[in-house]
C-alpha cells in the first residue's frame, strides 16, 4: 500500500488551523493509520493512533479522522512548536509504510 | 521511563558492514517487539525491520532483505542490527523504535538515533 500525503508544505500563521491528508492506495484494515510530528534534529513523535485516538500527552488541539483510504490530521489554533513535518503510516500486508511527509510552515 | 539508547553508527565503504546496537530501558524488553527505522538526509522516514519479542520471527523491507540481520538479546536488554552489503544509499539516522503503549502497529518510543554514512 502506498501512502500519499498532501500537501507538500502548508504555509500557515501561529493561530491558524491546518488540515493535512494522507491518501492509501488500498483500504487500511481496521484504519491503523497514525501520524507523527518530527521537528528539526528530532525524533518522531506519535501524534494518533488508529486513525483518531491522540496518543498520551498531546494537546486536543491535535485531532485524526477519517477510514478507509483517506485520513485527514488536523491542528486547531496553531502554536509556535507545532511548525514541524508530520508524517502519516499505516500497518499492513506491506508491513509498516510512512507517507512522504507534509512540512507545516510559517 | 522507557528510554532507547542506538549506538554503532559510522562512516563505512560501500560494501562494508555495520553492527548497530539499541540499548532498551524502562519495560519489559522480552514482551515487545521491536523495530529499526530509518532517514536519509533530507528525507523522509522508511521502516527497515522489526522482531517480535521472543525472536522467533524478523520481518524486513524489500530494499535490505538479504543484507540486513535483525537480533535481540533478551538478557541484555539490547536490539541489533547487523548490515553487510552496504550501499550508498543506505546512508542515515537509524532509530529504534517500539510500540509498547498502543501495539506493534505503531511506534510509540524512539531512540534519538545513530548516524550511518556509506561512502562510494
Amino acid at each position: 500500500i502506498v501512502l500519499t500525503q498532501s500537501p507538500g508544505t502548508l504555509s500557515l500563521s501561529p493561530g491558524d488551523s491546518a488540515t493535512l491528508s494522507c491518501r492509501a492506495s488500498q483500504s487500511v484494515r481496521n484504519n491503523y493509520l497514525a501520524w507523527y510530528q518530527q521537528k528539526p534534529g528530532q525524533s518522531p513523535r506519535l501524534l494518533i493512533y488508529t486513525a483518531s485516538y491522540r496518543a498520551a500527552g498531546i494537546p486536543d488541539r491535535f485531532s485524526g479522522s477519517g477510514s478507509g483510504t483517506d485520513f485527514t490530521l488536523t491542528i486547531t489554533r496553531l502554536e509556535p512548536e507545532d511548525f514541524a513535518v508530520y508524517y502519516c503510516q499505516l500497518h499492513g500486508t506491506s508491513l509498516w509504510t510512512f507517507g512522504q511527509g507534509t512540512k507545516v510552515e510559517i | 521511563e522507557v528510554q532507547l539508547v542506538e549506538s554503532g553508527g559510522d562512516l563505512v565503504q560501500s560494501g562494508g558492514s555495520l553492527r548497530l546496537s539499541c540499548a532498551a530501558s524502562g519495560f519489559t524488553f522480552s514482551s515487545y517487539a521491536m523495530n529499526w527505522v530509518r532517514q536519509a538526509p533530507g528525507k523522509g522516514l522508511e521502516w527497515v525491520s522489526c522482531i517480535i519479542g521472543n525472536g522467533d520471527d524478523t520481518y524486513y523491507a524489500d530494499s535490505v532483505k538479504g543484507r540486513f540481520t535483525i537480533s535481540r538479546d533478551n538478557s541484555k536488554n539490547t536490539l541489533y542490527l547487523q548490515m553487510t552489503g552496504l550501499r550508498a544509499d543506505d546512508t542515515a539516522v537509524y532509530y529504534c523504535a517500539n510500540g509498547v503503549d498502543n501495539g506493534w502497529y505503531y511506534f510509540d518510543y524512539w531512540g534519538l538515533g545513530t548516524q550511518v554514512t556509506v561512502s562510494s
